[in-house]
């Protein structure tokens, strides 16, 4: 099946500064790769997500962007502020089922 | 819509007694999966429902734990015997085809 690997595990990132966090995944075959964003005690949230016929995403402050020939996409975050602290979540599928990477918890330092 | 609805949000039960979850999925959403969350293992997909169907299963952990769709708006997961490290949330989540996946707002089981 598809193996996701997500660094860092944690990152601490000074208010305004940027946040990257990095996935890869197995299966060449995958072609779909959402990030979640969880909030202590809350349900994941699909905060943006980027097919594999596409290269980059952007959203307001948010981008995704994603290399097929490594198998790597990664998540960046500009001006961060103290309401990006959570934990993120990577993941990749290739039909219906998702396998999601081991999470990274970012926080935002005032 | 009123999104992925769980029940109970939170469950705290003995050893060895039997637990039900309960998820109805968002309407028209063919797709459903049950997941485990620990800080150990992160997010497990445990197995996975196309139109009421069991698709997938592999990531039941044992016999213990079952489940579910008896119709497109509700699906069961349960848990006999329970065990002490049983204990984790339990998210339900569904998605229309291959778009994206909701969660649940999880199911809190504590198992003394």
């Amino acid at each position: 099946g598809e193996n996701v690997e997500q660094h860092p595990s944690t990152l601490s990132v000074q208010e305004g500064d940027s946040a990257v966090i990095k996935c890869t995944y197995s299966d060449s075959a995958s072609n779909y790769f959402p990030w979640y964003k969880q909030e202590l005690g809350k349900r994941p949230q699909l905060i943006i997500d980027i097919r594999s016929n596409v290269g980059e995403k952007k959203d307001q402050r948010i981008a995704v962007t994603l290399n097929k020939t490594a198998k790597h996409f990664s998540l960046h975050i500009t001006e961060t502020q103290p309401e990006d602290s959570a934990v993120y979540f990577c993941a990749a599928s290739k039909g219906y089922k998702l396998s999601f990477g081991a999470g990274t918890t970012v926080t935002v330092r005032a | 819509d009123a999104g992925v609805i769980q029940s109970p949000r939170h469950e705290v039960t003995e050893m060895g007694q039997e637990v039900t979850l309960r998820c109805k999925p968002i309407s028209g959403h063919d797709y459903l999966f049950w997941y485990r969350q620990t800080m150990m293992r992160g997010l497990e997909l445990l197995i996975y429902f196309n139109n009421n169907v069991p698709i997938d299963d592999s990531g039941m952990p044992e016999d213990r734990f079952s489940a579910k769709m008896p119709n497109a708006s509700f699906s069961t997961l349960k848990i006999q015997p329970s065990e002490p490290r049983d204990s984790a949330v339990y998210f339900c989540a569904s998605r229309p085809g291959a778009n994206v996946l909701t969660f649940g707002a999880g199911s809190r089981l504590t198992v003394l």
